[in-house]
Formats: structure tokens, sequence, C-alpha cells
């Protein structure tokens, strides 16, 4: 399948900085990247969905002014993380998916950011 | 928003023997299932998928079934390994979602025993 990176792979803040993460899909372009959170023992809870070029589409309850989210090209997606608290600790998870032939193709997965906050 | 439920939500084995896990949805739209095996401490790997057109896929151990009339979706692993030990989404794509969004199932914890 399709690789998607993500950096860094864990990252360990004082509460008030801000953290960004990086989403890349490397042999393919994503027009759509979605961001996840994931708490431990639990399913997969979207953010965000991003589209290049366009500004992101928060799920409900996602403080858009927290969680700031770019898409500035085909193969990259951030995820920054302002004014982190430790409630903000969690396993973040980005995917990418392209729209090709009238539908969209398979959604693959980055391997996750640690992100802790003190 | 669609929901899909997923069952059970922890499976124990024997090595050698065949799991099942199963999910059920609502809208009838939906037309992409995939299924994600997650380790550890990294992101869900994306194992097999069907779409709505076919009823059954199969790749090596690995097959996902369909049933359109009564809304539910199974993966099965045959001759199971302790490798195969991780936790396992469905996941839908429902007809008209924006972007390709998909809904996850809750999970199901897969322990494969030696």
């Amino acid at each position: 399948g399709a690789v998607v990176s993500q950096h860094p792979s864990r990252v360990i803040c004082k509460s008030g900085t801000s953290v960004k993460i990086e989403c890349r899909s490397l042999d393919f372009q994503a027009t759509t990247m979605f961001w996840y959170r994931q708490f431990p023992k639990q399913s997969l809870m979207l953010m965000a969905t991003s589209n290049e070029g366009s500004k992101a589409t928060y799920e409900q309850g996602v403080e858009k002014d927290k969680f700031l989210i770019n898409h500035a090209s085909l193969t990259l997606s951030t995820l920054t993380v302002t004014s982190a608290h430790p409630e903000d600790s969690s396993f973040y998870i980005c995917s990418a998916v392209n729209y090709f032939g009238g539908s969209y193709n398979e959604q693959f997965f980055g391997p996750g950011t640690r992100l802790t906050v003190l | 928003g669609e929901n899909v439920e997923q069952h059970p939500s922890t499976l124990s084995v024997q090595e050698g023997d065949s799991a099942v896990i199963k999910c059920t949805y609502s809208d009838s739209a939906s037309n992409y299932f995939p299924w994600y095996k997650q380790e550890l401490g990294k992101g869900p790997q994306l194992i097999i998928d069907i779409r709505s057109n076919v009823g059954e896929k199969k790749d090596q151990r690995i097959a996902v079934t369909l049933n359109k009339t009564a809304k539910h979706f199974s993966l099965h692993i045959t001759e199971t390994q302790p490798e195969d030990s991780a936790v396992y989404f469905c996941a839908l794509r429902a007809g008209g979602t924006s972007y390709g969004k998909l809904t996850f199932g809750q999970g199901t914890i897969l322990t494969v025993h030696p």
C-alpha cells in the first residue's frame, strides 16, 4: 500500500507551548488528508478533514482555533496544537486519500504521533 | 451520522484456529468497507477492503464478506498466528460522504495464543 509518514513520532512539551505535527504522503498525491485523535483502548476519533488549498472542515466539538490545520500541498498537511495543555495529550494520527476516476480510493494512515503535555 | 457496530470487542483464539469479526451498519448507501489492523503504538494498517458491488474478497489467510441486504460485513482470518494479535477496526464510507470520510467501528482486540 501507499506510504504516509508523520513527524515527529513522539513529542513532549510544556503546558502553554505549541506543537506542530507533519503528515506526508510519500508516493501519491493526496487530495484529502484526515486528522484523528485516539485515546487508549478506543477507536479513532475524526478531528478534521483537510483538502489541499482550502480551509479544513472540523468535526463537531473540535476547536478550530486550538487545532490549526494547514494543507499547503498535495503531499503535506500539518496539525498545530496551540497552547497545549495536559488534556491535549493523546495519540494523533493522520491519513491520506486521493480522488481518482470519479471515486475516492483507499485511505492510508500514518504511524501516529504521541503527544505528551507536561 | 452513520453508525457502525463491531463485535466482539475482544476475541481470544488458539494458534491455527479461525477468527471472525462482524460489523453491522444502517446506511444502505454505504459503498466501501475497509478493515484495518492496528498494533500497539502504531497507526492503522489497511489489510483488506471490499466495495459494495462485490460479495466476497480473499487475500491469502484473510477474507471479507459483505451482505448488503442484511447490512453487515465480516472479517475472516484463517490459520491464525501469534503475529495476528492486534486491534482490528472495521470502517465504511457512506454514500455521498464528503471527501471520502470513513466511519470506524469500536475495534476488536484479537489475541492469538501460541
